[in-house]
């Protein structure tokens, strides 16, 4: 079946950028995800990719797409103390499912 | 502004006890769905409905059931609670062609000893 895999941890230094990969296996995916999660909260749809881009900027978020080999990116450029949660990667597995990576923990020092 | 809400953010039962995790939407969308979130694992989908007294299987749904008797709401229910069910418990829903729109609920932390 589908699978999401991601790094479990990624430590950085205040105002560097953050890297967080994810690979998929599923060649069928519409959309590409990243879900933002806080401490003690639900989920928040921080951003989206289309599957015939390569790439989509918002902001600080940069989301960058190789669909050959079914890997997807999420960099957060100037991170800061805020930007501490799990980050999840998901696919788009089907019409009615989502496929959710195991969520990279992100930890912002000073 | 978009809600989903789950009845209680905290919840401990015993053993053998039969839980009702309540989701509720204000968004009056077709989808709802029920995951679990484990560390390291990411969130199982357990089961999803697109539509009143619909619903389907996701990718773990023994020791689980679920109902959906109004479009607002969608229940989890636990028949015999086992302690390899303490989890946190996601609830999410979207209309039903906007899966770039999955809006989620704060989650319910259960317990079971």
């Amino acid at each position: 079946g589908e699978d999401v895999e991601q790094s479990l941890f990624l430590s950085v230094r205040e105002g560097d950028s953050s890297v967080i990969n994810c690979t998929y296996t599923d060649s069928s995916s519409t959309y590409l995800y990243w879900y933002k999660q806080e401490p003690g909260a639900g989920l928040q749809l921080l951003t989206y990719i289309f599957s015939n881009m390569d790439m989509k900027q918002d902001q600080r978020l940069t989301v960058l797409l190789n669909k050959k080999d079914k890997h997807l990116s999420l960099r957060i450029a100037d991170t800061q103390t805020g930007d501490s949660a799990i980050y999840f990667c998901a696919d788009s597995g089907g019409y009615n499912k989502l496929i959710f990576g195991a969520g990279t923990r992100l930890a912002v020092h000073p | 502004d978009v809600k989903v809400t789950q009845s209680s953010r905290y919840l401990v039962k015993r053993t053998g006890e039969k839980v009702f995790l309540e989701c509720v939407q204000d968004m009056d969308h077709e989808n709802m769905f029920w995951y679990r979130q484990d560390p390291g694992l990411g969130l199982r989908l357990i089961y999803f409905s697109y539509d009143v007294k619909m619903k389907e299987k996701g990718d773990i749904p023994e020791g689980y059931s679920v109902s959906r008797e109004k479009k607002e709401r969608f229940s989890l229910i636990l028949e015999s609670a086992s302690t390899n069910q303490t989890s946190m418990y996601l609830c999410a829903s979207r209309l039903l062609d906007r899966a770039d729109e999955q809006y989620f609920g704060p989650g319910t932390r259960l317990t079971v000893t």
